[in-house]
């Protein structure tokens, strides 16, 4: 069935480094891509999304690539800080079906000061 | 800015009990999604509505859970009775798809203890 698997479960970075997750999606009908960041005992909130027409999309310090040939796609995140420790989500869906949401198993940040 | 609202925010029963939950949408948002999110997993989905109906319950276990949207607006997800398994987070989201949006935005969530 559909899946997406997610890597790695944890990161812990210096802060001002960078921070790259990586997710790997099986449907290939999948073309919209969101990324989720869940702080703790909070709701989800979306950071940036790509969709299959395009190969990267930026957000100040947050980007994501796609490669819809290895139909794998990648958070960036550059300079980090303290404020981006959270756990990660990312989905893949279908806008030609019921547009559900695959979500991946989460990646935990942890930005050291 | 308008959120998707959840009550109760944490709820603890004894196993066999039963359990309700309760979603208030994005105003003017069709789509409603419960999802169950286990700890240290990605969110689960259990059912979607389009409006009032059903387009997805392929994961929703039946025997003990059922979700109503009767007027399109607000949602129920009830467990009938619970199960020590059924510890969880409890999600709600909802969109704009067929409005020109598929994303979805998430509620703070209720969280389940049985007991």
């Amino acid at each position: 069935g559909e899946n997406v698997e997610q890597h790695p479960s944890t990161l812990s970075v210096q802060e001002g480094d960078s921070a790259v997750i990586k997710c790997t999606y099986s449907d290939s009908a999948s073309n919209y891509f969101p990324w989720y960041k869940q702080e703790l005992g909070k709701r989800p909130q979306l950071i940036i999304d790509i969709r299959s027409n395009v190969g990267e999309k930026k957000d100040q310090r947050i980007a994501v690539t796609l490669n819809k040939t290895a139909k794998h796609f990648s958070l960036h995140i550059t300079e980090t800080q303290p404020e981006d420790s959270a756990v990660y989500f990312c989905a893949a869906s279908s806008t030609s079906g019921t547009y559900k949401y695959i979500f991946g198993t989460g990646t935990r940040l942890k930005v050291l000061a | 800015e308008a959120e998707v609202a959840q009550s109760p925010r944490y709820k603890i029963t004894e196993k066999s009990q039963a359990v309700a939950f309760w979603c208030d949408p994005i105003s003017g948002h069709a789509t409603l999604y419960w999802y169950r999110q286990i700890l240290g997993q990605g969110p689960e989905l259990l059912v979607q509505f389009q409006d009032e109906s059903v387009v997805d319950d392929s994961q929703l276990p039946k025997d003990r859970f059922s979700a109503e949207r009767l007027k399109g607006v607000d949602s129920t997800l009830k467990i009938q009775p619970a199960e020590l398994g059924d510890s969880a987070m409890y999600l709600c989201a909802s969109s704009r798809i067929g409005q020109g949006s598929e994303t979805q935005y998430f509620g703070p969530g209720t969280r389940l203890l049985v007991l």
